[in-house]
C-alpha cells in the first residue's frame, strides 16, 4: 500500500481567511485526486491532477501536483462556511499493476469555516 | 441517473448475525469497489470487481464477501457480524482503472 499522509488532520478557521492544505507520500503517482466529503455523504471529485507541476483552479480552490508527482496541495482563499468538509486525497499508481484497481486515499483534511 | 445507490441507510445487528449491503450503479460502469470508512482512518478497501463475474480482495477483506453477477449490482455480505465491523460502508465504481470514482451515500452499519 502505498501511503498518502495528509495535513493538518483537523483545520477550524473564521470565514474569509485562507488555508492550504497538503497531501505527501514517498512514492510516485501517475495521478492524484482531491475529493471532498459532506456529512453523511460519499466524497465527490474536486479534481484531478496528472502532469508534474500542474496547476489546476476551481473557483477559490487552487490545486498543485508536485512536480515529482509524490505530493500536492489545496489551497483555498478567502474560505466560506459551505467550504465545510473532509477533504481527501487519492492517488493512483497505473504503472504498478501490482497497487490494485482501486485508488489508495489519505486519511483526509477535516475543514471547519465559521461565520 | 441515480448514479450510486446504496440500501439500507442505516442498520443495526446483533453479534453472529449476517447481512447484505446493497449497491447498484446505473452509468454502465465496469469497475466497481467496496470502502469501509471509520473516523479518523480514511477509506480502507474491501473488495474490488473489474467486470461481471470477477472479483478480487482489497485491504480489509476479512469478514467479508462480494459477488458481481451483472454489470450494474455488487452486494457485500457480512458473514457473522462483530462489533469491530461497526463502520460507514461506502460502494463505488468507476469507468476505468484510476478514474474519478462515484460514491453512494454510504451505508452506516453498527454491531452491538
Amino acid at each position: 500500500t502505498q501511503l498518502l499522509e495528509q495535513s493538518p488532520q483537523f483545520l477550524s478557521i473564521q470565514e474569509g481567511e485562507n488555508l492550504t492544505v497538503y497531501c505527501n507520500s514517498s512514492s510516485v503517482f501517475s495521478s492524484l485526486q482531491w475529493y471532498r466529503q459532506e456529512p453523511g455523504e460519499g466524497p465527490v471529485l474536486l479534481v484531478t491532477v496528472v502532469t508534474g507541476g500542474e496547476v489546476k483552479k476551481l473557483k477559490r480552490l487552487t490545486f498543485q501536483f508536485g512536480d515529482a508527482r509524490k505530493d500536492s496541495s489545496l489551497h483555498i482563499t478567502a474560505a466560506q462556511p459551505g467550504d465545510t468538509g473532509l477533504y481527501l486525497c487519492a492517488g493512483a499508481n497505473l504503472q504498478n499493476s501490482n497497487s490494485g484497481y482501486a485508488l489508495n486515499f489519505g486519511k483526509g483534511t477535516s475543514l471547519l469555516v465559521t461565520p | 441517473n441515480a448514479g450510486v445507490t446504496q440500501t439500507p441507510k442505516f442498520r443495526i445487528l446483533k453479534i453472529g448475525q449476517s447481512m447484505t449491503l446493497q449497491c447498484a450503479q446505473d452509468m454502465n460502469h465496469n469497475y466497481m469497489y467496496w470502502y469501509r470508512q471509520d473516523p479518523g482512518m480514511g477509506l480502507k478497501l474491501i473488495y474490488y470487481s473489474v467486470g461481471a463475474g470477477i472479483t478480487d480482495k482489497g485491504e480489509v477483506p476479512n469478514g467479508y464477501n462480494v459477488s458481481r453477477s451483472t454489470t450494474e449490482d455488487f452486494p457485500l455480505r457480512l458473514e457473522l457480524a462483530a462489533p469491530s465491523q461497526t463502520s460507514v460502508y461506502f460502494c463505488a465504481s468507476s469507468y476505468g482503472r484510476g478514474y474519478e470514482q462515484y460514491f453512494g451515500p454510504g451505508t452506516r452499519l453498527t454491531v452491538t
